[in-house]
């Protein structure tokens, strides 16, 4: 089985401090993403990693960096976090190629609370 | 570009009766459409995916989904609910590459299913 995880359930932070997390996979995936997910809005994409050193901004990248050093690992990088960051935040892994049809592997999820 | 429009904010059956989650879409490519289910506290499970094969997609748990490309729609079905069904259900669209392309995912709002004894 696909195994995705993440360095936290729950986190919480204080305004300003930087913030990461991170994620693993254990299936040698091409492609890494996180999200973030809000009540009524449902997943929105922050930024993603198609290879090691790649990445790609989603639709909500303001305020978040990342970081991919290596293939398994997948870091989001809250540079001075802000109140509005408050959400879950979920990462997912897919392989690439044609078989995949996109089909997406999703880690357990970080809570994150900044006071 | 393309969209997903969950109907249901919330939808509330009793156990053993039907389910039907509503779900439309638009999408400038032929698309890929899935349906993933997150139970309290945990990541996001694949129920069931659409990729141009069969248009009655049968999933885990019992679920299925029809993908109607005249109503644009991909509606999620369940004859009997059980109480682990409870959960939030997200209906997913992704255009449907060949190669190594990455498709992008979007999501729809969700849908809180509720299931009463």
């Amino acid at each position: 089985d696909v195994k995705v995880t993440q360095s936290s359930r729950y986190l919480v932070k204080r305004t300003g401090e930087k913030v990461f997390l991170e994620c693993v996979q254990d299936m040698d995936h091409e492609n890494m993403f996180w999200y973030r997910q809000d009540p009524g809005l449902g997943l929105r994409l922050i930024y993603f990693s198609y290879d090691v050193k790649m990445k790609e901004k989603g639709d909500i990248p303001e305020g978040y960096s990342v970081s991919r050093e290596k293939k398994e690992r997948f870091s989001l990088i809250l540079e001075s976090a802000s109140t509005n960051q408050t959400s879950m935040y979920l990462c997912a892994s897919s392989p690439l190629g044609a078989g995949s049809y996109n089909e997406q592997f999703f880690g357990p999820g970080t809570r994150l609370t900044v006071l | 570009a393309q969209s997903v429009t969950q109907l249901d904010s919330h939808v509330s059956v009793s156990e053993g009766t039907p389910v039907l989650l509503r779900c439309n879409y638009s999408s400038s490519y032929s698309p890929s459409l899935f349906w993933y289910v997150q139970h309290p506290n945990k990541g996001l499970q694949l129920l069931l995916k659409y990729t141009s094969a069969a248009t009655l997609v049968k999933g885990i748990n019992g679920f299925e989904a029809e993908f109607k490309k005249s109503e644009t729609s991909f509606h999620l079905t369940k004859p009997s609910a059980h109480m682990s069904d409870a959960a939030e259900y997200f209906c997913v669209v992704s255009p449907r590459l060949s190669g190594t392309s990455y498709g992008k995912l979007t999501f729809g709002q969700g849908t809180i299913l509720t299931v009463h004894p």
